[in-house]
């Protein structure tokens, strides 16, 4: 079955600072992957999706992740986070054939002025 | 388009009362799915949908919980009787599935609806 892994739940940041999330799936087969944002009070919006191609993606707002398959990882950064960026990130992975999306348990982010 | 659209926003309710939830998906979307998210158990699938055919509802807490979609444009989920472990925020949302596209399996969320059981 399909899984995520999201290994941190809480991130506190200063303005500026850099951020990476870390994600791991565990999928044997081709895998569409996505990272979603909710921000406070708001329902979820895709930030950024890899599909094929290019493994490093760029999202909205600044963000990007990498998927890199020999490692099972799709890491989320961005160089120098704002306060606006405080929220709760989820990465999800489906496999090909598959219509659900399998969700990570989510990290929230809090990026102090 | 207007977007994935739930009706209520919030509801309130007694203990052991009936409490139906409305989604409407983004036209033209095939696929559609029911999430619970609580600050306990973070976001959980309940059920979806393909083509208005329920395909995976082993996320259902329990037959207190069922799910319908009559039609492409309208599902509800429906809890009977209502519980105060049932309060969380419900969302739906949508996406279309099975043509190979990168657009495809992008799920777009609903606003949600915020249940409160007393």
């Amino acid at each position: 079955a399909q899984s995520v892994s999201q290994h941190n739940h809480h991130v506190i940041l200063s303005e500026a600072a850099s951020l990476e999330l870390g994600c791991n799936y565990s999928y044997g087969g081709t895998v569409n992957l996505f990272w979603y944002v909710q921000y406070p009070g708001q329902h979820l919006q895709l930030l950024l999706k890899y599909f094929s191609g290019d493994p490093l993606v760029k999202g909205i707002k600044g963000f990007e992740a990498e998927f890199i398959k020999s490692k099972f990882s799709f890491n989320l950064r961005k160089p120098s986070v704002q306060w606006s960026d405080t929220a709760e990130y989820f990465c999800a992975v489906t496999g090909t054939g598959f219509q659900k999306l399998v969700f990570g348990t989510g990290t929230r982010l809090l990026v102090s002025p | 388009d207007a977007g994935v659209i739930q009706s209520p926003r919030h509801e309130v309710t007694e203990m052991g009362q009936e409490v139906t939830l409305r989604c409407k998906p983004i036209s033209g979307h095939n696929s559609l799915f029911w999430y619970r998210q609580t600050m306990m158990r973070g976001l959980e699938l309940l059920i979806y949908f393909n083509n208005n055919v329920p395909i995976d509802d082993s996320g259902m807490p329990e037959d207190r919980f069922s799910a319908k979609m009559p039609n492409a444009s309208f599902s509800t989920l429906k809890i009977q009787p209502s519980e105060p472990r049932d309060s969380a925020v419900y969302f739906c949302a949508s996406s279309f599935s099975g043509r190979g596209l990168s657009r495809d399996y992008e799920q777009y969320f609903g606003p949600g609806t915020r249940l409160t059981v007393t």
